[in-house]
């Protein structure tokens, strides 16, 4: 069972905007950062937001992150039909290790 | 191309042993902490295990720890992960991840996974 907790959908169509939450406590977001992945369908995860609001090379800047307390959210502006597929929030828990979110699946109407 | 290829994944008995490897190519594989993550069918993800670059620190979630061990042979470019006493809850996709240089937890390469699969 994950400690961070993410809704288990969120959906808008082409153009709008989306955003996903996450929420930990303070031994995992509370005291280190957030990192957030990707996952097409039949697909390996893929890195999109490290350190809270870092975009690596490549991402696109339609996707953004943000961390306050012991929650964080990833922002998807613009949504593509591309961009369907399950998101995940990270962090490293000081009791548990890597934890990863409960993740969402976007839907793109 | 930097990529992370995964192989020793199969059918194996409640109890039984499997060893998984992790190949890489195309970067300096000894600068890198590297990682095990899980995907039960239809589940999410789950962190498994941690090494770091020369293999002096490990890390295990609980559901694992005395059970799996991970290593690394530098020299091959090869991550390991020994899984013993397997269980039907350790039904899973299992990924490799590497950690971005310099990071400790930050996964910016994954490997295409090897299904692994425990069962009577």
């Amino acid at each position: 069972q994950s400690v961070l907790t993410q809704p288990p959908s969120a959906s808008g169509t082409p153009g709008q905007s989306v955003t996903i939450s996450c929420s930990g406590s303070s031994s995992n977001i509370g005291s280190n950062n957030v990192n957030w992945y990707q996952q097409l369908p039949g697909t390996a995860p893929k890195l999109l937001i490290y350190t809270n609001s870092q975009r690596p090379s490549g991402v696109p800047d339609r996707f953004s992150g943000s961390k306050s307390g012991t929650s964080a959210s990833l922002a998807i502006s613009g949504l593509q039909s591309e961009d369907e597929a399950d998101y995940y929030c990270a962090a490293w828990d000081d009791n548990l290790g890597n934890v990863f979110g409960t993740g969402t699946k976007v839907t793109v109407l | 191309e930097v990529q992370l290829v995964e192989s020793g994944g199969g059918l194996v008995q409640p109890g039984g042993s499997l060893r998984l490897s992790c190949a890489a190519s195309e970067f300096t594989f000894s600068s890198h902490w590297m990682h095990w993550v899980r995907q039960a069918p239809g589940k999410g993800l789950v962190w498994v295990s941690r090494i770091n670059s020369d293999a002096g620190t490990t890390n295990y979630a609980d559901s694992v720890k005395g059970r799996f061990t991970i290593s690394r042979d530098n020299a091959k470019n090869t991550l390991y992960l020994q899984m013993n006493s397997l269980r039907a809850d350790d039904t899973a996709v299992y990924y490799c991840a590497r950690a971005l240089v310099g990071k400790r937890n930050i996964f910016d390469i994954w490997g295409q996974g090897t299904m692994v699969t425990v069962s009577s």
